[in-house]
C-alpha cells in the first residue's frame, strides 16, 4: 500500500462544474496536509494547507480532511481551463519531510 | 512572501562535466532545504534533505557522493551533480521549509532543468 495515494485520472469537467481530488493516506500519526498545484513543465505550487478535521475555504478552493477516514480531498468550484493540471497530494507525518502521491491530471474543458 | 528561487533555471552541458544548481529562500529563513528530481510524466522524487550547517539526509538509493549539497546559510542551498552522465538529465527542483516542525510547508522554487549531453 502506498503512503499516499491519488486517483492518475485524468479527470474531466467542464467549464464552470465543481472538481473533486481524492487523496487517502496510511498513516495515522500524519499531521498536515497539503494540496499543490503542478502545471506541465513548472514545478509545484502550494494552493492549501490543513491541519484540522473539517472544511477550509480559500476562494474558489476548499480543502476537506477527516482523519477518521484518513482521507483528504480539494473542491474546486467554477473550474477553469487554466485549473488543468495536475494536483498533488502531500501528507506530513512528524518532522519536516513531506510524502507525495502521484498526482491527479485535471482537466476543465471549456 | 514564501518565495524561492533556483539558478540556472537550464543546464546543458557535456557528460563527465559538474553542474552546481543554487537555492535561495528570498523573505524568509529556511533551517530546512529539500532537493527532489522528477523525470517526465512521472511524480517527484525526493532526494536529500538539506539543513542549515549540518550534513544532508540522503534517501535510499541516492549517491550522496554524486550528488553533493551544501546548505551554507539559512537562505542558502546547493546541489551539485558531480561528472553529469545522461541518465542524470532530469528536472530538479528545490524547497525550502516555513513554520514549526511538524507542520512545516515547503514553498518549492522554479526548478532546473539539466540536459547531459
Amino acid at each position: 500500500q502506498k503512503e499516499v495515494e491519488q486517483n492518475s485520472g485524468p479527470l474531466s469537467v467542464p467549464e464552470g462544474a465543481i472538481a473533486s481530488l481524492n487523496c487517502t493516506y496510511s498513516d495515522r500519526g500524519s499531521q498536515s496536509f497539503f494540496w499543490y498545484r503542478q502545471y506541465s513543465g513548472k514545478s509545484p505550487e502550494l494552493i492549501m494547507s490543513i491541519y484540522s478535521n473539517g472544511d477550509k475555504e480559500d476562494g474558489r478552493f476548499t480543502a476537506q480532511l477527516n482523519k477518521a477516514s484518513q482521507y483528504v480531498s480539494l473542491l474546486i468550484r467554477d473550474s477553469q481551463p487554466s485549473d488543468s493540471a495536475t494536483y498533488l497530494c502531500a501528507v506530513n507525518r512528524n518532522g519536516n519531510k513531506l510524502v507525495f502521491g502521484a498526482g491527479t491530471i485535471l482537466r476543465v474543458k471549456s | 512572501g514564501a518565495v524561492v528561487s533556483q539558478h540556472p533555471s537550464w543546464v546543458i552541458c557535456k557528460s563527465g562535466t559538474s553542474v552546481k544548481i543554487e537555492c535561495r529562500s528570498l523573505d524568509f529563513q529556511a533551517t530546512t532545504m529539500f532537493w527532489y528530481r522528477q523525470f517526465p510524466k512521472q511524480s517527484l522524487m525526493l532526494m536529500a534533505t538539506s539543513n542549515e550547517g549540518s550534513k544532508a539526509t540522503y534517501e535510499q538509493g541516492v549517491e550522496k557522493d554524486k550528488f553533493l549539497i551544501n546548505h551554507a546559510s539559512l537562505t542558502l542551498s546547493t546541489l551539485t551533480v558531480t561528472s553529469a552522465h545522461p541518465e542524470d538529465s532530469s528536472f530538479y527542483i528545490c524547497s525550502a521549509g516555513s513554520g514549526t516542525s511538524g507542520g512545516e510547508t515547503q514553498y518549492f522554487g522554479p526548478g532546473t532543468r539539466l540536459l547531459v549531453l
